[in-house]
């Protein structure tokens, strides 16, 4: 399966604990992007990302979070010092370097802080 | 402001019961209208991407249609496993996705 793969599927971290969120795009994308989805609420965009630089991070909080896409390796999405608040599904997408093609998502990282 | 309202919030139908989903944007630099699937537990399944006003996309029992301020998907003698919630996203001049909150759909046999 070729697919947007995450990891892991469910992560659990106390309050203060650090979570990394891991993405490995479609073979053949170059773009990856991050988006969260709050109980009851639409996906909202945070991140989009191309090899070794961050595009857009208009959506991504300013503080605790960070995302990377490195040359070598899978994306990572960071969230430092968790806060209840942070509970929330989280979704990495993929897509060719063409613009206007589709985004395809991975089942994302189901995030629970205790 | 980029804006997407999808109606209804949840949809029951019968087996056979032909509907339609309604998604209206506001977006500045419209790149393209895309719809997905979701179902529990797991991330959208792209459907279809529709890029400019008149077009028209089929797949099985699913037809999306694209006007200037809006998007309707029309579901054909739906199935009970056509339920899921359908989501509607538009991609703007900045590349990223702004989604609607859901259809969430229901076929009972």
């Amino acid at each position: 399966n070729a697919g947007v793969m995450q990891n892991p599927r469910h992560l659990v971290r106390r309050r203060g604990q650090e979570a990394r969120l891991r993405c490995s795009p479609m073979k053949g994308h170059s773009h990856v992007y991050w988006y969260r989805q709050l109980p009851e609420e639409g996906l909202k965009f945070m991140v989009y990302l191309q090899k070794e630089n961050i595009i857009d991070e208009s959506g991504m909080p300013k503080e605790r979070f960070s995302a990377e896409f490195p040359k070598e390796g899978p994306s990572i999405l960071r969230i430092q010092q968790v806060v209840r608040g942070d509970s929330a599904a989280y979704f990495c997408a993929s897509s060719p370097s063409i613009s206007n093609q589709p985004q395809h998502f991975g089942d994302g990282t189901r995030l629970s802080i205790l | 402001e980029d804006q997407v309202t999808q109606s209804p919030e949840a949809l029951r139908l019968q087996e056979g019961e032909s509907s339609s989903l309604n998604c209206s944007y506001t977006v500045s630099g419209l790149r393209g209208l895309f719809w997905y699937r979701q179902d529990p537990g797991k991330g959208p399944e792209f459907l279809f991407t529709l890029y400019s006003a008149g077009e028209e996309k089929e797949k099985e029992r699913l037809k999306a249609t694209l006007t200037k301020k809006e998007s309707f998907l029309h579901i054909t003698a739906p199935k009970p496993e056509d339920s899921a919630t359908y989501l509607c996203a538009v991609q703007d001049h900045t590349d990223k996705l702004i989604f609607g909150t859901g259809t969430r759909l229901q076929v009972f046999p």
